[in-house]
């Protein structure tokens, strides 16, 4: 059974940082690119970012470009997202999604991260 | 960039049949897939490829892409199908190629 388990959401100041880990059990991790999605508080899902099976390739949403960085563990199986110069706007629950179909849809999800920028 | 239009809700009594519509300028040239968000839950695959079900998905579910909109049917509601349906495409012309709508909430009454 494919499960996504995310990890690492907190309270955190404006200007703060935060690491978010996805840890991934029954696939072939190392076979698949994994991608961050995110919802707000009352709002719809937002892309964030992504990255391909062996973890040269990235992609960050222009909301994050610059502040945020992706990479993985293949030997733990694990997905991360260092989030930097947080803001208020960044508050959201952040998802792990396993991408499918040629990388256009996300056929498995995790249930999510809460992340609160606030002072 | 592209952009998915959904009504923010829909209602129906159980046992009726729900249509959720997206909107999207010549979105029937474009696979789209649904996904469901119930609270405290992760999000579920529920069509891809426009009228594909993952395996688990009920027959109940079924999907439709022509023209400038693309509907998510949900026949025979039950109560369990109240949750929030977000329709996606991916557009290589879009700033984010993964591209979401706003998000349907159906409610059983």
């Amino acid at each position: 059974e494919v499960q996504l388990v995310e990890s690492g959401g907190a309270l955190v100041q404006p200007g703060g940082s935060l690491r978010l880990s996805c840890a991934a059990s029954g696939f072939a991790f190392s076979t698949f690119a994994m991608d961050w999605v995110r919802q707000a508080p009352g709002k719809g899902l937002e892309y964030v970012s992504g990255i391909t099976n062996n973890g040269v390739s990235t992609y960050y949403a222009d909301s994050v470009k610059g502040r945020f960085s992706i990479s993985r563990d293949n030997s733990k199986n694990t997905v991360y997202l260092q989030m930097g110069s947080l803001r208020a706007e960044d508050t959201a629950t952040y998802y792990c999604a396993r991408p499918s179909g040629g990388l256009q849809y996300f056929d498995y999800w995790g249930r999510g991260t809460l992340v609160t920028v606030s002072s | 960039s592209y952009v998915l239009t959904q009504p923010p809700s829909v209602s129906v009594a159980p046992g009726q049949t729900a249509r959720i519509p997206c909107g999207g300028n010549n979105i029937g040239s474009k696979s789209v897939h649904w996904y469901q968000l119930r609270p405290g839950q992760a999000p579920l695959l529920v069509l891809y490829d426009d009228s594909d079900r993952p395996s688990g998905i009920p027959e109940r579910l079924s999907g439709s892409n022509s023209g400038n909109t693309a509907t998510l049917t949900i026949s025979r509601v039950e109560a369990g199908d109240e949750a929030d349906y977000y329709c996606q495409v991916w557009d290589a012309s879009s700033d984010s190629p993964w591209v979401f709508g706003g998000g349907t909430k159906l409610t059983v009454l």
